[in-house]
């Protein structure tokens, strides 16, 4: 099976920061990574499709690329309102793998 | 609009079985499958299973092989996870979500917690 390694497993930065996430696959798999933003308490919710694909009502803030065995996902102007824990998936067959978590927090 | 509503939360001892249902509504539930994810307290999301709403075609983690069986009810578009032989590591919350062919988990439910506990 498909490992995903996500880094760092959390950071602390300031309003305003650019932030990247990293999720790398221990085999490729094409561009089936999802990322997903679970604030504390709260359902997981879908960031990024296909890589690269904004979902609707997603501030562009957010962004995603890569493909292969290396993505990121990257937030250009660090909010409050982000702090959430982040999480890649693989998607293209089972089992559809999650990454450990990316711990965001304000400096 | 689309929803996926499950069932409350569980006590059980550590043995017994649980069943979980997830109850789909503002889509077609036969052209879409159901991922099941759980989430233990503190820690990430961890893959449980897969079930197809049009064939019943499901696929679970290696892990849960033998414990996991998930099923469909497409006459009240609800889904159910059942985990047998419950341990304290079972202890988590369990969450359904859609996931279209060839696509990510795009709706969730609002997540189960089970709690296996003597």
């Amino acid at each position: 099976d498909i490992q995903m390694t996500q880094s760092p497993s959390s950071l602390s930065a300031s309003v305003g920061d650019r932030v990247t996430i990293t999720c790398r696959a221990s085999q490729g798999f094409g561009n089936y990574l999802a990322w997903y933003q679970q604030k504390p308490g709260k359902v997981p919710k879908l960031l990024i499709s296909a890589a690269s694909t904004l979902q609707s009502g997603v501030p562009s803030r957010f962004s995603g690329s890569g493909s292969g065995t290396d993505f990121t996902l990257t937030i250009s102007r660090l909010q409050p309102e982000d702090v959430a824990t982040y999480y890649c998936q693989k998607y293209d067959g089972v089992p559809l793998t999650f990454g450990g978590g990316t711990k965001v927090e304000i400096k | 609009q689309v929803q996926l509503v499950q069932s409350g939360a569980e006590v059980r001892e550590p043995g017994a079985s649980v069943k979980v249902s997830c109850n789909a509504s503002g889509y077609t539930f036969t052209s879409y499958g159901i991922t099941w994810v759980r989430q233990a307290p503190g820690q990430g999301l961890e893959w449980v299973g897969w079930i197809s709403a049009n064939n019943g075609n499901a696929h679970s983690a290696q892990k849960l092989q033998g414990r996991l069986t998930m099923t469909t009810d497409t006459s009240t578009s609800t889904a159910y996870m059942e985990l047998r032989s419950l341990r304290s590591d079972d202890t988590a919350v369990y969450y359904c979500a859609r996931k279209p062919q060839s696509e990510s988990l795009d709706y969730w439910g609002q997540g189960t917690l089970v709690t296996v506990s003597s």
